[in-house]
């Protein structure tokens, strides 16, 4: 068990619709990351929040925001879904901003019909 | 950005084997890990070794950031070491993202 949580495990939705996605870091950690794991494209960074701050912006959709907030817990949202976004999301925290090691939590997985 | 290649894509093997597998990555980096994919989707820690070796049980790994590779030793596989090992590395200037690679699936056989 890495310490970081993430809910729900599975979501399944029609497309057209919006989905949040939530994680809470480890105990202590202030950094925040989302990557996404698809078929197609492997496991790719989205953003990283840092102290309730963006910090660093990867391949995130316009479609796609995060937060985080003051407790630290963030979440994922994703709207106007499209069958591509069916994919394995998964949620990593670690100490502080850089060059310290990440932590993943079980991943949320979601299916889009 | 960076280039991150693993290999081999695939292996197959006995229990009792033993394996290397081995990332190269085309920049210098700062952190690099070692995960490890369970069949539940699981990603699991199992080295955070930007540079020198390591070794956790079974388990070993050495980073020769120099020249831009890192090895994982696998001694005496077991069908529980089954499932894709990935290598991850961040880059000086790219922030905290990790740059995954495409991974090695492990196949371990009774």
């Amino acid at each position: 068990d890495s310490g970081v949580t993430q809910t729900p495990k599975h979501l399944i939705t029609a497309t057209g619709q919006r989905v949040t996605l939530r994680c809470s870091p480890r105990s202590g950690d202030l950094s925040v990351y989302w990557y996404q794991q698809s078929l197609d494209q492997g496991l790719q960074f989205l953003i990283q929040y840092y102290n309730g701050e963006e910090r660093a912006k990867g391949n995130i959709l316009e479609r796609f925001s995060a937060q985080q907030f003051p407790d630290l817990h963030s979440e994922l949202n994703l709207s106007s879904l499209e069958l591509g976004d069916s994919a394995l999301y998964f949620c990593a925290s670690s100490a502080w901003d850089t060059t310290y090691e990440q932590y993943f939590g079980p991943g949320t997985r979601l299916t889009v019909t | 950005g960076i280039q991150v290649e693993q290999s081999p894509p695939d292996l197959i093997l006995q229990e009792g084997a033993n394996s290397t597998l081995r990332c190269n990555f085309s920049d210098s980096v700062n952190n690099l890990q070692w995960f490890h994919q369970n069949p539940w989707g699981q990603l699991i820690n199992l080295f955070y070794i930007p540079s020198g070796t390591k070794q956790n049980g079974r388990l070993s790994a050495t980073t020769v950031a120099t020249e831009r590779y890192s090895l994982l030793y696998i001694s005496s596989s077991q069908t529980t070491d089954s499932g894709v090992y990935f290598c991850a590395v961040e880059r000086p200037t790219s922030g905290s993202r990790l740059t995954f690679g495409e991974g090695t699936q492990l196949t371990v056989n009774p």
